[in-house]
C-alpha cells in the first residue's frame, strides 16, 4: 500500500501565475481533503471532495479550487498566486467524510 | 466554532526522560475525538493517539498516554522514556464538521 502520494514534492511558482497539485488518495479510501500549512503554523482546512464534489470549505478565497476524479485522485489549483500563498500544501484522505485522516508527505510551494 | 489551542512553542526534554505537551479546545459538542499528530522533517502529519471523549479511561499507544479531562477541555500528551526520533512538532487536533481543526503545534526537541 503506497498510502498517500502526492506531487510534485517541491515547486517554485512567480506570482500572478497558476498551479495545480495532484493526490493519490489511500488505497480504499474515497474522500480527499487539502490542507495549507503556512511556516511554523497547524495546517488550516481548505476544502474536501467526496463523490466528485467539494463537500466542504474552508475560509479561502475562489482562487482556490479543485477536483476529484472517479478514481478519488484530486487536484488543488491556485490561481493568480499571491506571495502569501507559499506553504506547505498537504492532502489527507480517509474512507468516507469521518473517517480516520492518512496525510502525505505534502508539497511545498514557494511563490516569488 | 471549534477551536484548538496549544500553548508551548517549543518543549525540550532529554532523552529518557518524561515530556508533557498541552492542548486546550473549545466545542459545544458533547460526542467526539481528539488526536495527537506527529510532524518530523519529513512533514509527513502521523497519527500518534487518539481519544474518544465518551470514554473515561485515558488512552495510551506504547509510551505516548493521553490526559484528558473532558470539564476542563483539555487534552495533553505524555511521552515517556523519550527518544532521539521522537523530535518533531506535535499538533493537537480536533475533527469537527468532517475536518481537522490543528492548534499552532509545539516543537519537541530531545537533547542526547
Amino acid at each position: 500500500d503506497a498510502g498517500v502520494t502526492q506531487s510534485p514534492t517541491h515547486l517554485i511558482k512567480t506570482r500572478g501565475q497558476q498551479v495545480t497539485l495532484r493526490c493519490s488518495p489511500k488505497s480504499g479510501h474515497d474522500t480527499v481533503s487539502w490542507y495549507q500549512q503556512a511556516l511554523g503554523q497547524g495546517p488550516q482546512f481548505i476544502f474536501q471532495y467526496y463523490e466528485e464534489e467539494e463537500r466542504q470549505r474552508g475560509n479561502f478565497p475562489d482562487r482556490f479550487s479543485g477536483h476529484q476524479y472517479p478514481n478519488y485522485s484530486s487536484e488543488l489549483n491556485v490561481n493568480a498566486l499571491l506571495l502569501g500563498d507559499s506553504a506547505l500544501y498537504l492532502c489527507a484522505s480517509s474512507l468516507g467524510r469521518v473517517g480516520e485522516a492518512f496525510f502525505g508527505q505534502g508539497t511545498r510551494l514557494t511563490v516569488v | 466554532a471549534q477551536t484548538v489551542t496549544q500553548s508551548q512553542p517549543e518543549m525540550s526534554v532529554q532523552e529518557a526522560e518524561t515530556v508533557t505537551l498541552s492542548c486546550t479546545y473549545d466545542t459545544s459538542e458533547s460526542d467526539y475525538y481528539l488526536f495527537w499528530y506527529k510532524q518530523p522533517p519529513s512533514r509527513q502529519m502521523i497519527l500518534v493517539i487518539r481519544q474518544e471523549a465518551y470514554k473515561q479511561q485515558n488512552a495510551t499507544e506504547n509510551r505516548f498516554s493521553v490526559n484528558f479531562q473532558k470539564a476542563a477541555k483539555s487534552f495533553s500528551l505524555k511521552i515517556s522514556d523519550s527518544q532521539l526520533g521522537d523530535a518533531a512538532m506535535y499538533f493537537c487536533a480536533f475533527p469537527g464538521a468532517q475536518k481537522l481543526v490543528f492548534g499552532q503545534g509545539t516543537r519537541l526537541t530531545i537533547n542526547p
